[in-house]
């Protein structure tokens, strides 16, 4: 089955501990993207990847890394989270530019 | 980037035609008009895109004036797990950036 996996599904931990949140994707696609989900403001894209090895700044970078080394899989790396990164993380994949985005199951994240 | 703007909320009846407005004036010629929808907090979920020509698959049909600055969403049937969050996005050119606005909340009721 198609799909774009993410995990955790849930997360709660404590400033300033490193995180990581994986995303994985079994349809070959290239590209791959970020998005964070707060109230009021929507999805925003955190960071996107067109290629191995090739990623870009989104609309709301700061605060995250990510890292491209294989096809598959885009995990979204806090160093040191803060509580105002406290959101709705969404893990996405589309094969070229303008073709239709899946996007995973979502992951809760809470920085107490 | 082109923005879009949609009505906050709409109601529909089951099995009733749910017309979901899109207003995108400000469209570039090679940006494309996808439509995604949200179901409570799940992750979105592709329904349509087009460019110029009105499209139709399975799930809706997308109806694009000709001066490409508006469009609807065309629920045939809506039933009640078509409740959801729809959102309308100018997709930039060349990459696959969406930018997502506030959506439209649809309620379909009994």
């Amino acid at each position: 089955e198609a799909q774009v996996t993410q995990n955790p599904r849930y997360l709660i931990t404590v400033t300033g501990k490193k995180l990581t949140v994986t995303c994985s994707q079994n349809m070959n696609h290239e590209y791959m993207s970020w998005y964070r989900q707060d109230p009021g403001l929507g999805l925003r894209q955190i960071y996107y990847s067109m290629n191995v090895e090739v990623t870009d700044k989104g609309d709301v970078p700061e605060g995250y890394k990510v890292s491209r080394k294989e096809k598959r899989n885009f995990p979204l790396i806090l160093e040191s989270p803060s509580p105002n990164q406290t959101s709705l993380y969404f893990c996405a994949s589309s094969l070229w530019s303008n073709t239709e985005a899946f996007f995973g199951q979502g992951t809760r994240l809470t920085v107490v | 980037d082109a923005k879009t703007t949609q009505p906050t909320s709409m109601d529909c009846a089951e099995g009733r035609a749910a017309n979901l407005p899109c207003n995108h004036s400000t469209i570039s010629g090679n940006e494309y008009v996808y439509w995604y929808r949200q179901i409570h907090s799940q992750g979105p979920q592709y329904i349509i895109h087009g460019l110029k020509n009105n499209e139709t698959n399975e799930m809706a049909s997308l109806i694009i004036t000709e001066d490409r600055k508006s469009s609807t969403l065309i629920l045939p049937h809506a039933t009640l797990r078509d409740t959801a969050v729809y959102y309308c996005i100018v997709r930039v050119y060349n990459t696959d950036k969406l930018i997502f606005g506030t959506g439209t909340r649809l309620q379909v009721f009994p």
